[in-house]
């Protein structure tokens, strides 16, 4: 497509429910990252692959994230048993190198209640 | 730790004028500095980039200017028009990109 995609635009979560979300990024784009954005914060940085190699995950904030990009293109971002905390915007991007301008997608933005 | 800061939540200017955004970092081993710009339920958008060896890149209406000493780069953009009001995040690269807190930019008519 011509852009990064991700879904679900929203995703409403019990407290204790596993989310998945999906990120489709820009064809041929090698590098992937997952950001999570409080509400008035800049996005955090979570994880980034290189094609499907999870090169960093330094910036998961608990065991219970777990993202993956089994095929080099989409990826998908997992949160277990959700916690309030873990209410935010969740942005991913994609590049063809890993400096320079990212290709941001809309978001999706989770809220656990 | 709040590598990369943007002390200014919000701005306001009227159209026609200069908008100066600033941001000052921590790290002097960011070698890559960028501006993205969000509109609301969007994604944020790349708009402009200098690397840590220029001081100074412009691009049509924005110029970013940065100062290593000081550690501080800052995005004008002139002139201002109603079109550029949205959030404006400051970023900066080393092996992995860290955001500001961003800016609310209003441009009034």
């Amino acid at each position: 497509g011509a852009g990064v995609s991700q879904s679900p635009r929203y995703k409403v979560a019990k407290r204790g429910q596993d989310v998945a979300l999906r990120c489709d990024p820009i064809s041929g784009h090698v590098s992937l990252f997952w950001y999570q954005q409080a509400l008035g914060q800049g996005p955090e940085f979570l994880t980034y692959f290189q094609n499907e190699a999870q090169l960093d995950k330094s910036g998961l904030p608990s065991d219970r994230f777990f993202a993956e990009r089994p095929e080099g293109s989409v990826s998908t971002l997992k949160i277990q048993r959700t916690q309030q905390e873990d209410s935010a915007v969740y942005l991913c991007a994609s590049s063809l190198v890993k400096e320079g301008g990212y290709t941001f997608g809309s978001g999706t933005r989770l809220t656990v209640v | 730790d709040q590598q990369v800061k943007q002390n200014s939540p919000s701005l306001s200017v009227q159209e026609g004028r200069i908008s100066i955004l600033n941001c000052d970092y921590t790290n002097s081993m960011f070698d890559y500095f960028l501006w993205y710009k969000k509109y609301p339920a969007e994604g944020p958008t790349f708009l402009i980039s200098i690397s840590s060896i220029k001081d100074k890149n412009e691009d049509g209406r924005f110029t970013v200017f940065l100062n290593k000493s000081a550690k501080h780069l800052s995005l004008h953009i002139v002139p201002s028009q109603p079109g550029d009001s949205a959030v404006y995040f400051c970023a900066a690269y080393n092996n992995d990109m860290r955001f500001g807190a961003g800016t609310r930019l209003t441009v009034k008519p």
